[in-house]
């Protein structure tokens, strides 16, 4: 079955600065992506998705890329601010088993 | 519009206490789904319903737990026999289409077990 693997598992950056979290996949029939934040307490909400015949998927300051030859995608974070400060799980599924599979989460911390 | 919730948001139950878990997920969505999430951990699937049917029950523990969607809308994530390993934050989620399309998934906000 599927696997993926995510790091860092903590990230700590300055106000301002970008954030990057990778994350790779063991099935190569994998075809979307996506990317949740989940703050203390609440639930994941997703911040973005890919899908397979795409490359690079950008939505203000957040964009994901994916690199399906070496089975591994990453979420940019630009200009980040003290309210990006969450836990940050990516995820992988493929057509016909419709379950998410997530990492184990980046804690990302931004300082004012 | 609403989105998806669950209901209780908390729950203690004592170890062997049977425990029954509920989500309404926004309406008119086909697919639901069951995520198990530890404390620190990512989500971890439990069992998917295309309308009432259950077709992947492969995340599933235990034959302790048990979940049903009988009229494809509100499911229940029941858990017999309580053990202090159940303890976690239940998550449900719904999404718009079935079949082979991928759809985005929209999670509630959880009940989270505590066994005692």
């Amino acid at each position: 079955g599927e696997n993926v693997e995510q790091h860092p598992s903590t990230l700590s950056v300055q106000e301002g600065d970008s954030a990057v979290i990778k994350c790779t996949y063991s099935d190569s029939a994998s075809n979307y992506f996506p990317w949740y934040k989940q703050e203390l307490g609440k639930r994941p909400q997703l911040i973005i998705d890919i899908r397979s015949n795409v490359g690079e998927k950008k939505d203000q300051r957040i964009a994901v890329t994916l690199n399906k030859t070496a089975k591994h995608f990453s979420l940019h974070i630009t200009e980040t601010q003290p309210e990006d400060s969450a836990v940050y799980f990516c995820a992988a599924t493929s057509s016909g088993f419709q379950k998410l599979v997530f990492g184990t989460g980046t804690r990302l911390l931004v300082s004012p | 519009g609403a989105g998806v919730s669950q209901s209780p948001r908390y729950k203690v139950a004592k170890r062997g206490q049977d425990v029954a878990l509920r989500c309404d997920p926004i309406s008119g969505h086909v697919s639901l789904f069951w995520y198990q999430q530890a404390l620190g951990q990512g989500p971890e699937f439990l069992t998917y319903f295309q309308n009432e049917a259950q077709l992947d029950k492969s995340g599933l523990p235990s034959d302790r737990f048990f979940a049903e969607r009988p009229e494809g809308s509100v499911s229940t994530l029941k858990i017999q026999r309580t053990q202090q390993e159940d303890s976690a934050v239940y998550l449900c989620a719904s999404s718009l289409l079935g079949g082979p399309s991928t759809d985005t998934q929209y999670f509630g906000p959880g009940t989270r077990l505590t066994v005692l």
